[in-house]
């Protein structure tokens, strides 16, 4: 069965500051990988997703994320942290039943 | 047009009431999915629709009935709920039913009195 383990329930960087959030997951074939954000109250965007190919993924608002097999890990990263970044992020994996991880809540320090 | 949107955006119902959720994409796309999410929770599939055809149905209580009148719409038609049926309700649309990303509504804010 696949699921996704998010370690992080709570993260706090400093702006400015490099971020990573760390995502397992367990999927018995090549996985369909997502980042999604949330603001409070609001649906969920896509920052970006892995299916295929080159294995480090640049998505929008300056968002990357690297696929390890070996460590089953598609663990997001930023280089400089916005205030507005301060959001829930959820990785993904599947296609059709696409299951979600418990989420890393992001705050921002000024 | 990238847009799902959803109506109404919130709802308050008694436990006896009808009522339902309002979900509509012109993407062109032939997936659509209804999630339930809960306070600080992650999102959990409820219903898939396959080219307007029910196609998952994650064991949902039949209080919660969901149609697809055609490609673009979807709907959640909601009777005789409880007060722990309150959650965001979020559509989702993709362009396969395999491998596309979801493109996600803002959510309908349902509280069950």
């Amino acid at each position: 069965a696949q699921s996704v383990t998010q370690p992080d329930i709570h993260i706090t960087v400093s702006e400015g500051a490099s971020l990573e959030l760390r995502c397992n997951y367990s999927y018995g074939a090549t996985p369909y990988l997502f980042w999604y954000v949330q603001s409070p109250g609001q649906g969920l965007q896509l920052l970006l997703k892995y299916f295929s190919g080159d294995t480090l993924v640049q998505g929008i608002k300056g968002f990357e994320a690297e696929f390890k097999r070996s460590q089953s890990s598609f663990n997001l990263r930023k280089p400089s942290v916005h205030w507005s970044d301060a959001a829930e992020y959820f990785c993904a994996v599947g296609a059709v039943n696409m299951r979600f991880g418990a989420g890393t809540r992001l705050t921002v320090k000024p | 047009d990238t847009e799902v949107t959803q109506t109404p955006k919130h709802l308050v119902m008694g436990m006896t009431n009808k009522k339902s959720l309002k979900c509509e994409q012109h993407m062109g796309h032939r997936a659509m999915y209804w999630y339930k999410q809960k306070a600080k929770k992650p999102p959990e599939l409820m219903f898939v629709y396959s080219y307007e055809k029910l196609s998952i149905n994650e064991s949902v209580p039949s209080r919660f009935s969901p149609e697809c009148p055609n490609s673009s719409l979807l709907n959640l038609h909601l009777h005789a709920l409880q007060p722990e049926d309150s959650a965001l309700y979020l559509c989702a649309s993709s362009g396969r039913t395999s491998g596309d990303e979801q493109f996600f509504g803002p959510g309908t804010r349902l509280t069950v009195l």
